[in-house]
């Protein structure tokens, strides 16, 4: 039950793309469409923002958007703005019928 | 849409128990997915444990054997028994339910509650 593993932080300009990282096995990411991915401001509960590797909730915007090859997924932001600013992780489902969560990456907003 | 409030958080000693509670409204918890995850101070989430439909229960190595997941449906509530906690089980404890669309659950958390500080400190 390793966590998946996403860079420490990741930083960009106002209306700049940015694209965030999750590697697993093939155990997790690389053998189900069944990541998720959710942005956690300081002090609050987790948002999902992304499920089945690139589908968005109601409410959540169109500029998140995500993918998968092989046993790593990605979260891109595109158009970045200062509430984007969080905290970002990814999560699978499991061989084992449980659930795995990313390091998190820290989004820096320039 | 459906809400999801935790209680039952506190200071425990080591090798203390603590049950915490979840009380689930605008939904039933016997027809969902729902889990614990927690995250320790300055760290990131932790998946903690499930309960599926099927009353199927499943934990992270980390606490198996230590705590248990239940529910009452009677009473729309999910709880985590929490025994013989160590100090790396300090932690905020979120439960979540998983999202559901019409023809399939889809293993991804779509509500979260507020989250319960457990502090395990002599």
């Amino acid at each position: 039950q390793s966590a998946l593993t996403q860079p420490a932080s990741v930083s960009g300009s106002p209306g700049q793309s940015i694209t965030i990282s999750c590697t697993g096995t093939g155990s997790n990411v690389g053998g189900y469409n069944f990541v998720s991915w959710y942005q956690q401001h300081p002090d609050r509960a987790p948002k999902l923002i992304i499920y089945d590797v690139s589908n968005r909730p109601s409410g959540v915007s169109n500029r998140f958007s995500g993918s998968k090859s092989g046993n790593t997924a990605s979260l891109t932001i595109s158009g970045l703005q200062a509430e984007d600013e969080a905290d970002y992780y990814c999560s699978s489902y499991t061989s084992s019928d449980t659930r795995v969560f990313g390091t998190g990456t820290k989004v820096t907003v320039l | 849409e459906g809400q999801l409030v935790e209680s039952g958080g506190g200071l425990i000693q080591p090798g203390g128990s603590l049950r915490l509670s979840c009380a689930a409204s605008g939904f039933t918890v016997s027809h969902r997915y729902l889990s614990w995850v927690r995250q320790a101070p300055g760290k990131g989430l932790e998946w903690v444990s499930i309960i599926y439909s099927s009353d199927t229960t499943y934990y992270a190595d980390s606490v198996k054997g230590r705590f248990t997941l239940s529910r009452d449906n009677s009473k729309n509530m999910l709880y985590l028994q929490m025994n013989t906690l160590r100090d790396e089980d300090t932690a905020v404890y979120y439960c979540a339910r998983d999202l559901l669309g019409s023809d399939r659950f889809y293993y991804a958390m779509d509500v979260w509650g507020q989250g319960t500080t457990v502090t395990v400190s002599s």
